[in-house]
Parts: C-alpha cells; sequence; structure tokens
C-alpha cells in the first residue's frame, strides 16, 4: 500500500493549459516535498512545504500544504513545454511514540507531465 | 562542483554474485539516503544515514546492506543479487535528515540481474 497517493499518474495537455497534481496521505507529515525529474537524472527539489495551509509561489508553479499536513497540491498555470518532466511529491514524518523515525521519507508513485506545443 | 556521484552507472550481473555500488558526495551533508525507482512504484527508500556510524532501515531494506564508516561516502551492497532486484538506484544527500533540507541525487544507476 502506498502511503502518498499521487494522481493523476499521466497527464498529456497542450501548451497553455492549467493543471493539478495532488497528494494525498491518511498519515500526518512533519513536511512535504516537490522533485522535479528529466530522463536519465535525479530528481531536483521544486520546493519544501512545511506549515499547515501554507501556498508557496515559484514563478508559475503554485504549492500547496493541506491545513491537516496530510495532502498537498501543484498547480501550474499555462503549462509549456519546458513543464515536461515526472514530478513527485516526498513527504517525511517526525518521530512519535511508534517509533517512526525522522530520516524516513517517502514518495509518492509520481505523475508524468507531458505538454505539447 | 557540489555533488553527489555514484558508480558504476549501469551494471548487467547474474543472480547471486555480490555487488556494490559506491556513492559519494563532496558537500560535508550528514544525511544520505539509497532509494529504487521503478515503474509505477515512484522512489522508494532502501537505507538511510542520519550520520556516521548511523543507519536505518527506510521502506524496502530487505536484500540490500550499507554502511557509513566516512560522512562522504555510503555505498550499498547486495550480497547476493536476485532478478526482482533490477532497477534503477539513486544515492541522496542532504544537511539535515530527510524531509529537512533539499535532498542532491546522484545521476542514479541502472542494474539489471539476470
Amino acid at each position: 500500500t502506498q502511503l502518498l497517493e499521487q494522481s493523476p499518474q499521466f497527464l498529456s495537455i497542450q501548451e497553455g493549459e492549467n493543471l493539478t497534481v495532488y497528494c494525498n496521505s491518511s498519515s500526518v507529515f512533519s513536511s512535504l516535498q516537490w522533485y522535479r525529474q528529466e530522463p536519465g537524472e535525479g530528481p531536483v527539489l521544486l520546493v519544501t512545504v512545511v506549515t499547515g495551509g501554507e501556498v508557496k509561489k515559484l514563478k508559475r508553479l503554485t504549492f500547496q500544504f493541506g491545513d491537516a499536513r496530510k495532502d498537498s497540491s501543484l498547480h501550474i498555470t499555462a503549462a509549456q513545454p519546458g513543464d515536461t518532466g515526472l514530478y513527485l511529491c516526498a513527504g517525511a514524518r517526525g518521530r512519535n511514540a511508534g517509533g517512526t523515525s525522522y530520516g524516513k521519507l517517502t514518495f509518492g508513485q509520481g505523475t508524468i507531465l507531458t505538454v505539447h506545443p | 562542483e557540489a555533488q553527489v556521484t555514484q558508480n558504476p552507472r549501469y551494471l548487467i550481473t547474474v543472480t547471486g554474485k555480490k555487488l556494490t555500488v559506491t556513492c559519494s558526495q563532496n558537500m560535508n551533508h550528514e544525511y544520505m539516503s539509497w532509494y529504487r525507482q521503478d515503474p509505477g512504484l515512484g522512489l522508494r527508500q532502501i537505507y538511510y544515514s542520519m550520520n556516521v556510524e548511523v543507519t536505518d532501515k527506510g521502506d524496502v531494506p530487505e536484500g540490500y546492506k550499507v554502511s557509513r564508516k566516512e560522512k562522504r561516502n555510503f555505498p550499498l551492497i547486495l550480497e547476493s543479487p536476485s532478478p526482482n532486484q533490477t532497477s534503477l538506484y539513486f544515492c541522496a544527500s542532504s544537511l539535515l535528515g530527510g524531509g529537512a533540507a533539499e535532498q542532491f541525487f546522484g545521476p542514479g544507476t541502472r542494474l539489471t540481474v539476470l
């Protein structure tokens, strides 16, 4: 069972369209990160959100962390072919009575975005 | 140049033949981690290390070993590889523990076990 459910898994759109990628869980995360990965390379960090309800903007990308810190979304406005890639969310959980380690990081399945010119 | 290096980049081996994938970072990072990436499953954490001599299991540690004898190196060892360990492997490092700081990823090692 995937702890972090990311949707959709595939997204194919035309240049100029808007899109949203979702990352959902039943668990609370101390922080959540979004990465972008291009073929043949490792993921590269886009943003880290740590506070419930937090919204961060990176040019045409808007990231939101849910109030309960269980979910997050990535919204891209006016997508461009350069946005094509694999988008991954990753959540970290702090130590708790159950012994979950702060060092553990869980990734969603990823969203493959293709933006056609 | 600040970077994470992995070697080899590509490896084809046979079942049962022990192998080591090396990982090195030059950023003086405390935290290092290994992931495997399989289609439709995203990245899954194998092992991580919060500091020298401190390692812990991730979500899929079975069949793997790691060691952290020096801060810069974090090798991944497959004592007896099996075909289900065919995958794309990434090493990553960050200043602080998972999720608290940006992780820098290596270029990946594509492993095929026949």
